[in-house]
């Protein structure tokens, strides 16, 4: 079975300031990696994606995320966070060797919360 | 940019009323997906659906629960019988023909009494 957990329930960072926003995944062979934003009642908004290839994907609005395998990771990243990126953050993982439409797996959720 | 539709936006329902939450995937989309949040709680899935019949389901879809696709657009979720568990946020999603990231409707509240 697959799984993904996010340590922190919420990450408060200053405007301007390096965001991470951490995800760890189990998942039987190699993984699909996923992140997705919700802001306030709204739905599940598609971030980024990692595939296959380079592991630093990089995807909408500045964000970024490093694969690595080793560590069986998935970290979000935002070199200049701003206040406009507060929001709930979501990894999702699903297993790549049943190709890619098998469901998703969500972690539990990071709130990140950008100070002015 | 196509979305993902999904209407009502909020459904109020007394307990054991059978409920029909409905959903427009993608028009070009192959796959669709039924996934709840209950409030304050992690995105879980419920079911997966190819084909014209479903691919997965968890253990939360039980016979209470069903899916349709009744023409080419609209994808829907029954509820049999609500309890008042099942009271939560309702996604739909769909994947392209090359697969990997799914798309999410804006949900419907689901508030069971």
């Amino acid at each position: 079975a697959q799984s993904v957990a996010q340590p922190e329930d919420q990450v408060n960072v200053a405007e301007g300031n390096p965001l991470t926003v951490k995800c760890t995944y189990s998942v039987s062979g190699n993984p699909y990696l996923f992140w997705y934003v919700q802001y306030p009642n709204r739905g599940l908004q598609f971030l980024l994606k990692y595939i296959t290839g380079d592991n630093l994907v990089k995807g909408s609005y500045g964000f970024e995320a490093e694969f690595n395998k080793s560590q069986t990771s998935f970290h979000l990243k935002k070199p200049s966070a701003l206040v406009s990126d507060s929001a709930l953050y979501f990894c999702a993982v699903s297993p790549a060797d049943s190709g890619g439409y098998q469901k998703v797996t969500f972690g539990t959720g990071t709130k990140l919360q950008v100070i002015p | 940019e196509p979305e993902v539709t999904q209407t009502p936006s909020h459904q109020v329902t007394q307990m054991g009323q059978e409920v029909i939450l409905r959903c427009v995937p993608i028009s070009n989309h192959l796959y669709f997906y039924w996934y709840r949040q209950i409030l304050g709680q992690k995105v879980e899935f419920l079911v997966s659906f190819y084909n014209n019949e479903i691919s997965e389901k968890s253990e939360i879809f039980d016979d209470q629960f069903s899916v349709e696709r009744p023409d080419g657009s609209n994808f829907t979720l029954k509820i049999r019988s609500t309890k008042l568990e099942d009271s939560a946020m309702y996604f739909c999603a769909s994947i392209d023909r090359e697969g990997y990231e799914q798309y999410f409707g804006p949900g419907t509240r689901l508030t069971v009494t």
